[in-house]
């Protein structure tokens, strides 16, 4: 596609519920990137996927979160269990490959725990 | 203490004005990367560098390696330049990038 697009764009949920985000990279992109942006802070990485090489998992805060990624397409990231601290805007990014220069960012998922 | 700084944290202008946005960290890294938010939350990424400078328009982005820190400039300031820049780094040939807080930035006509 012409952009990285994410979907759903807003998304509210009852804590304890789960929810998967997805994310569609730029066709030819092997690189996609998950980041998190709680309000007023700054952005947060949490997991990095290049290829078919092992994901760069280190970022992601607790076993209640993962994500994956089928080839070099579509990745959808899960929350298990919500809680309230996990409300923030999760954004995707992809690139043309490890250590690209530019990233293309998605417009975001706006997650809220209620 | 975060290891990327960013300052000032919020910056006002006049149109036209030359601007200096500045980041510093405290750990050997790989790459910079200086990104713009608009108000929407849209994200662009502007540059990576990993040394010297780098120019695109009337953006300019410098890196000193040794002082561990980098600037990006606007020339000649617009209000469509209004936003978020983002300053973060990338460490030891990871892919894992740790952010600044950003800097915001309005220009008024």
């Amino acid at each position: 596609g012409a952009g990285v697009s994410q979907s759903p764009s807003n998304k509210v949920t009852e804590k304890g519920k789960d929810v998967e985000l997805r994310c569609d990279p730029i066709s030819g992109h092997t690189a996609l990137y998950w980041y998190r942006q709680r309000l007023g802070q700054g952005l947060e990485f949490l997991i990095y996927f290049q290829g078919n090489s092992a994901p760069d998992k280190s970022g992601l805060p607790s076993d209640r979160f993962s994500a994956e990624r089928t080839g070099e397409s579509v990745s959808t990231l899960t929350i298990q269990r919500t809680q309230q601290e996990d409300s923030a805007v999760y954004l995707c990014a992809s690139s043309l490959a490890r250590g690209a220069e530019r990233y293309t960012f998605g417009s975001g998922t706006r997650l809220t725990v209620v | 203490k975060n290891e990327v700084e960013q300052s000032p944290q919020n910056l006002t202008a006049q149109e036209g004005e030359f601007i200096t946005i500045n980041c510093s960290y405290s750990v050997g890294i790989s790459a910079l990367h200086w990104l713009q938010q608009h108000p929407g939350g849209g994200i662009v990424s502007l540059f990576m560098l990993s040394s010297g400078k780098k120019k695109h328009g009337r953006l300019i982005a410098t890196i000193n390696i040794q002082e561990k820190h980098s600037s990006l400039h606007i020339t000649a300031s617009h209000p469509r330049d209004s936003a978020v820049y983002i300053c973060a780094v990338s460490m030891g040939g990871s892919e894992k990038l740790v952010f600044g807080k950003g800097t915001k930035l309005t220009v008024n006509p």
